[in-house]
């Protein structure tokens, strides 16, 4: 079993519509969730990052955590064609090791 | 302020040749990562340095040593590359404050032959 799971996508939705991703992790343990948008060829870029339950905006974005369910979303608001790009999910216990999902790709169109 | 750094931004081994991928920050974080990008994939941790001086392995360290050199550099060796070698590699660092952030180096990419 992967530590993190994501859909590969790709994910298409017209622009100025919600863009819901989603994450689910293997490891109770981990303590630390975070959101990375990739665009091709380019490092990772860190978008949000939560630690506790529930939900944390930052402009366009939301992050939700449900630590019992264990799972991570990430909605993106009016969504722009700049949007689109590959989108990873990371976990840690304790920012020594990080797990990676493989990404899901977003499709943003105008 | 450059960030994190890495060299060579592309490189072409023939299969049982060595190398080193060299990363350095200049921002005097503790913590440094070296990952491996393989298409379609997530990325996936080779070793990590909690601090100058101490080097761990990640989930994916076979074929790879690295080398703490200093604080700032954080050194990734391959001895004898082989074709499952082909990928991307990003090094990165966290701030000890503010470890939220995890910043990355713009990657060297890698083909084994």
């Amino acid at each position: 079993q992967k530590e993190v799971e994501q859909n590969s996508g790709p994910l298409s939705v017209p622009e100025g519509a919600i863009a819901s991703l989603n994450c689910t992790y293997s490891d109770r343990g981990s303590q630390s969730f975070f959101w990375y948008r990739q665009y091709s060829g380019k490092s990772p870029e860190l978008i949000m990052f939560i630690y506790s339950n529930g939900d944390k905006e930052d402009g366009r974005f939301t992050a939700q955590l449900n630590k019992a369910s264990q799972y991570v979303s990430l909605l993106i608001r009016d969504s722009q064609p700049s949007d689109s790009a590959t989108y990873l999910c990371a976990v840690t216990r304790n920012f020594n090791k990080f797990y990676f999902g493989s990404g899901t790709k977003l499709n943003v169109k105008p | 302020n450059a960030g994190v750094t890495q060299t060579p931004k592309f490189q072409v081994l023939k299969t049982g040749q060595s190398m080193t991928l060299q990363c350095a920050q200049d921002m005097n974080h503790n913590s440094m990562y070296w990952y491996r990008q393989d298409p379609g994939m997530g990325l996936r941790l080779i070793y990590y340095s909690a601090s100058e001086g101490t080097t761990d392995k990640g989930e994916v360290p076979n074929g790879y040593n690295v080398s703490r050199l200093n604080k700032r550099e954080f050194s990734l060796r391959l001895e004898s590359a082989a074709p499952s070698q082909t990928s991307v590699y990003f090094c990165a660092s966290i701030p000890t404050r503010g470890k939220e952030t995890q910043y990355f180096g713009p990657g060297t990419r890698l083909l084994v032959l």
